[in-house]
């Protein structure tokens, strides 16, 4: 079965360094979301992709945060200074069209679990 | 924009039903979800039901929507162990495929 690919599965990072994570989406899926998981609370959308193009990144931190599909297969989000406040789970998931009026499954990956000190 | 709300835990013990409550406040979502999160793991859907519909069972699985009072219930027949986890409900409204989570409930099953 088709599965969304996470990398590193767990980072630990100094504050103010720069940290990077990787995903893979489920082949032929056009739609990625990043998402952040703050300890003990829901997920929250970062910023969707349909394709390389960016659809929704108005809870995106963009001081630190930055995130890229450049050809439009897999993503890598990025903080650069990481603050303390950064240490989360970071998920990403994908859909295979999204945005569009009817029910669209957003398949997860298994998150990158990051801690900064 | 969305709120979604759910209480924090809930204890049942093993072949039980648990029902886990999920109230959310925009009238206009479109389908409402149920994710499953296991510790340090990814989310898994469960099931999702449509704004039009009043009740879906799959399985063990059944949700009720009531949209009056925008209240989603999932419940879980015969309570597994393997039924621990953190359940998330999640909506989307309109055209837009961004959902909003609730703050997730702890089910532990106990023997």
């Amino acid at each position: 079965e088709a599965e969304v690919a996470q990398s590193p599965r767990y980072k630990i990072t100094e504050k103010s360094q720069a940290v990077a994570f990787w995903c893979d989406p489920i082949s032929g899926h056009a739609t990625l979301y990043w998402y952040r998981q703050i300890l003990g609370q829901g997920p929250e959308l970062l910023v969707q992709f349909q394709d390389e193009s960016v659809v929704d990144d108005s809870q995106l931190p963009k001081d630190r945060f930055s995130a890229e599909r450049l050809k439009g297969v897999d993503s890598t989000l990025k903080i650069q200074p990481a603050e303390l406040g950064d240490s989360a789970m970071y998920l990403c998931a994908s859909s295979q069209l999204g945005g569009r009026m009817y029910q669209e499954t957003q398949y997860f990956g298994p998150g990158t679990r990051l801690l900064v000190l | 924009g969305e709120d979604v709300e759910q209480s924090l835990f809930l204890s049942v013990r093993e072949g039980d039903s648990s029902v886990i409550n999920c109230t959310y406040t925009d009238s206009s979502s479109t389908y409402l979800y149920w994710y499953k999160q296991e510790p340090g793991a990814g989310l898994q859907l469960l099931t999702y039901i449509f704004s039009n519909m009043d009740m879906k069972q799959d399985q063990r699985l059944t949700v009720l929507l009531n949209k009056k009072d925008k209240h989603l219930s999932l419940r879980i027949a015969d309570t597994q162990t393997g039924d621990s986890a953190i359940y998330f409900c999640a909506g989307t409204t309109g055209t837009a495929s961004k959902l909003t989570f609730g703050t997730g409930t702890r089910l532990q099953v106990t023997l």
